[in-house]
């Protein structure tokens, strides 16, 4: 079955502890994303990636790292999280943007207190 | 920059059809989109439109593109209680790499 993993699917942390957002897909995508989502905001995107090795920053990357090591992972990475990263967050993929279809995973909610 | 509006809430009651109206700002998008949230999920595609159509009917759902106002419009027709969900119009940023999704319309469909 095509389909777009995240791991934790909840996840509560406190200031400044490192976490990774884990994000797989088993479709052979050449593209990636990560977008957050908050109330009233609706999904910005974060970072995406274009293939391995190639990543770039979105409309809110401050704050987030990424990396794309292999095609079918793209791991979200926040070295020192703060309160305001609090969010829900949401990787996608496909073969590209114009025209097709892009998988979006089930969430992460993200809480920092 | 590039923006999506829509309205935040629509309510309509089961067996109707909903409209939901969305307005983008860049002109050169080649294609724009509705997706589905429903509760507690992830994002589903429903159906996309490239910029050369006018309209476009998949089922129960129909989309409207007026390119002149840029103004899409997604219809669900006989609009069922399982329709109730969040729905989200996107459009592709200029340089290719995003989208630029709207805040989200709520529908609420009542029995």
């Amino acid at each position: 079955e095509a389909q777009v993993t995240q791991n934790p699917r909840y996840l509560i942390t406190v200031t400044g502890k490192k976490l990774t957002v884990t994000c797989s897909q088993n479709m052979n995508h050449e593209y990636m994303s990560w977008y957050r989502q908050d109330p009233g905001l609706g999904l910005r995107q974060i970072y995406y990636s274009m293939n391995v090795e190639v990543t770039d920053k979105g409309d809110v990357p401050e704050g987030y790292k990424v990396s794309r090591k292999e095609k079918r992972n793209f791991p979200l990475i926040l070295e020192s999280p703060s309160p305001n990263q609090t969010s829900l967050y949401f990787c996608a993929s496909s073969t590209g943007l114009a025209g097709t279809t892009q998988y979006f995973g089930p969430g992460t909610r993200l809480t920092v207190l | 920059g590039e923006d999506v509006e829509q309205s935040l809430f629509l309510s309509v009651r089961e067996g109707d059809s909903s409209v939901i109206n969305c307005t983008y700002t860049d002109s050169s998008s080649t294609y724009l989109y509705w997706y589905k949230q429903e509760p507690g999920a992830g994002l589903q595609l429903l159906t996309y439109i490239f910029s050369n159509m006018d309209m476009k009917q998949d089922q129960r759902l129909t989309v409207l593109l007026n390119k002149k106002d840029k103004h899409l419009s997604l219809r669900i027709a006989d609009t069922q209680t399982g329709d109730s969900a969040i729905y989200f119009c996107a459009e592709i940023n200029q340089a290719g790499t995003a989208l630029i999704f709207g805040k989200g319309t709520t529908l609420s469909v009542s029995s």
